[in-house]
């Protein structure tokens, strides 16, 4: 089946740091999501690209959709502790028929 | 604030037993669809739906059932619960007018079954 590698799996970083990951497929996609898991709540939606080569921002965070459209990347500035969580790429299946593929997650964790 | 709602929060069952996880919301999205959450795997698609009346199988169907009679509901059922079941279950809903595929998740269900 299709999937999506999602790296790293963990990172742990001190605060004020930089962080980069990203997600590679062997399939194209024409849209790509980046999620963040709070411990004990649902994924909320962080980006979402809709075209290749697209760079978007939401504050400190940057994602860019590859313009392979097998990759995308997501990179936090500056990290401050309310950073911690579990981050997922994910991508469409098929053309929006409700079905969402995962990446594993990046589990970060951020040293005050 | 409520959007995506699922119930219970937790439970713990027996091998053998069968239960019903809801989902509901109140944003008239059209699509909805049943995840499953194993450490170390992401979100696994379980079953989903296009609307009212239709549905389908995801990744990882077999041991569930889903009906979706109205929009807003779309109940999740373990037939015969087996300690392979134990996981975190997420309902998520998205509204395929807007061209946009941020999919709204609920907070989860976590599911032990002993």
């Amino acid at each position: 089946g299709q999937q999506l590698n999602q790296s790293p799996q963990s990172m742990f970083i001190q605060e004020g740091e930089d962080v980069s990951m990203n997600c590679t497929s062997s399939s194209i996609f024409n849209t790509w999501l980046w999620y963040k898991q709070d411990p004990g709540e649902g994924p909320v939606l962080l980006i979402a690209l809709y075209k290749a080569g697209e760079l978007t921002s939401n504050g400190r965070l940057t994602a860019q959709f590859g313009i392979t459209r097998k990759d995308s990347f997501l990179n936090i500035s500056a990290s401050i502790p309310s950073d911690v969580g579990i981050y997922f790429c994910a991508v469409h299946g098929s053309s929006n028929t409700g079905k969402l593929i995962f990446g594993q997650g990046t589990t970060l964790q951020v040293k005050p | 604030n409520a959007g995506v709602t699922q119930t219970p929060k937790f439970q713990v069952l027996k091998t053998g037993q069968s239960m019903t996880l809801q989902c509901a919301q109140d944003m008239n999205h059209e699509y909805m669809s049943w995840y499953r959450q194993d450490p170390g795997m992401g979100l696994r698609l379980i079953h989903y739906s296009v609307g009212a009346g239709i549905t389908d199988q995801g990744e990882v169907p077999n041991g569930y059932n889903v009906s979706r009679s109205t929009t807003e509901d779309f109940p999740l059922r373990l037939l015969s619960a087996a300690p392979s079941q134990t996981s975190v279950y997420f309902c998520a809903t998205n509204d395929p007018g807007t061209g946009r595929y941020g999919y709204t998740f609920g907070s989860g269900t976590r599911l032990t079954v002993v």
